[in-house]
């Protein structure tokens, strides 16, 4: 049973820092691999989706790798920004279950000004 | 292009009573899936809809069912409520095509059970 675990569970930083979070997963065959934020209350926001095939995404200030091997993802935020505060979320989803995707707990994320 | 859309934002039902959430895709999604989230148990998947057929299902009991209209359009229903029910109901859509499976999530339904 495909199981994903997110450490840590907060993250405070001061604003302009570089952060890593990090996601594991224990069955390495996942089909693809999504990183979102949340908003308190709000819906996910999808930030980057790698596939199985893949080995990083870059999008903007956010870059995520994909170690299937290992079972392992980070996403990286290059300078944080109070803005990006949030709660960011990993999913992974296995081939002929694409539309299940299994969540990790999510790394609560506060950048300070 | 219009995102996700779920109605109703915010509900409260009794105990025993039953429940209907809809959820549109977005414009030429096939693929609608529905998840729950509680502050226990994180994000935990429901079930998934693919062209009206009910494609994939998560662990819960028979008293949460679903259904995918010819427009994709999607509804899930909550029968016999009961306070553990109470969480944030979200849907997801996606093109479900080999190689774009990206999912697109809606607002959710907050949903409490008194």
């Amino acid at each position: 049973k495909q199981e994903v675990t997110q450490i840590p569970a907060a993250l405070s930083v001061p604003e302009g820092e570089n952060l890593v979070l990090n996601c594991s997963f224990t069955d390495s065959a996942i089909y693809n691999l999504q990183w979102f934020r949340q908003d308190p209350g709000k819906g996910l926001t999808s930030l980057l989706l790698i596939q199985s095939s893949q080995r990083e995404q870059t999008s903007g200030r956010l870059n995520a790798s994909l170690d299937k091997s290992s079972g392992r993802s980070t996403l990286y935020i290059a300078a944080s920004q109070p803005g990006d505060s949030a709660t960011y979320l990993c999913a992974v989803s296995s081939e002929g279950s694409q539309g299940n995707l299994i969540f990790g707990k999510g790394t609560k994320l506060s950048v300070k000004p | 292009k219009a995102g996700v859309t779920q109605t109703p934002r915010y509900l409260i039902k009794t105990r025993g009573q039953q429940v209907t959430l809809s959820c549109s895709p977005i414009s030429g999604h096939r693929s609608v899936s529905w998840y729950q989230q509680t502050p226990g148990q994180g994000l935990q998947f429901l079930f998934e809809y693919f062209s009206e057929t009910q494609r994939n299902k998560g662990n819960f009991p028979g008293r949460f069912s679903g259904r995918q209209f010819s427009n994709s359009r999607s509804e899930m229903n909550v029968s016999t409520l009961e306070l553990g029910d109470s969480a944030l109901y979200l849907c997801a859509s996606s093109l479900a095509r080999a190689g774009v499976s990206e999912q697109y999530f809606g607002p959710g339904t907050r949903l409490t059970v008194t």
